[in-house]
């Protein structure tokens, strides 16, 4: 069974640019969650989608905005990168409905540098 | 408002040392979901347990065991015996069934340093 895979591992950004960042669920799960970590705090709710909708979201502003693919894989965009873009973005993937409580699965992040 | 606190930022323990993780939660939910994740250097979240609201049973694997009070809203870990690879950070989450959709509230998390 293959886990979470999330692209690329490490990025280098400058304020104002635009990036993407991509995850691919694990096997069997069609429920996809992106969390942001700053360095030393706790991981961050961003949104969450399923059957490639929305279905949730966290205390981010619109210019972070997602996809969800029919294959349940997903990326996650942010525009107009500010300083504090900086973070570990983790991806989960879950089975279920979407609104359910099943595990979160995590991949092993993306690190966002913003110069 | 649900919220997770992990009051302990650091601890450093000697191997073979047992060590207690603490974690209080806040929810008005009378269903909910209680989880411990393993966060080592490489970044990634590692899944350790996953408790329910209406199960107070402790559980025990291996060298790892998890304490569930409902009376006082915590849900520790336990590491008995410690060892080196258990040198992590550690993170409590809640979760819980509203809204439609499933988000995870993590604490600030406990780094545990194991030294040989």
């Amino acid at each position: 069974e293959t886990g979470v895979t999330q692209s690329p591992t490490h990025l280098i950004k400058t304020r104002g640019q635009q990036v993407t960042l991509r995850c691919s669920s694990q096997s069997g799960h069609n429920t996809v969650s992106w969390y942001q970590q700053a360095l030393g705090q706790g991981p961050q709710f961003i949104f969450q989608y399923y059957r490639e909708e929305e279905n949730g979201r966290g205390n981010f502003p619109p210019r972070f905005s997602g996809l969800q693919f029919p294959n349940y894989s997903s990326e996650l965009n942010v525009n107009a990168l500010e300083l504090d873009d900086s973070a570990l973005y983790l991806c989960a993937s879950s089975r279920g409905t979407g609104g359910g409580t099943d595990t979160q699965y995590f991949g092993p992040g993306t690190r966002l540098t913003v110069l | 408002a649900q919220k997770v606190t992990q009051a302990q930022t650091e601890i450093s323990v000697v191997e073979k040392e047992d060590v207690t993780l603490d974690c209080v939660y806040e929810t008005r939910d009378t269903t909910y979901y209680l989880f411990w994740y393993k966060q080592p250097p490489s970044g990634e979240l590692v899944f350790l347990i996953r408790r329910n609201s209406f199960d107070e049973q402790n559980e025990i694997s291996g060298r790892y065991s998890w304490n569930f009070q409902k009376s006082t809203s915590s849900f520790n870990f336990t590491i008995t015996a410690s060892q080196v690879v258990d040198s992590a950070v550690y993170f409590c989450a809640l979760t819980s069934f509203s809204g439609g959709y499933n988000k995870l509230i993590f604490g600030a998390g406990t780094r545990l340093a194991v030294h040989p």
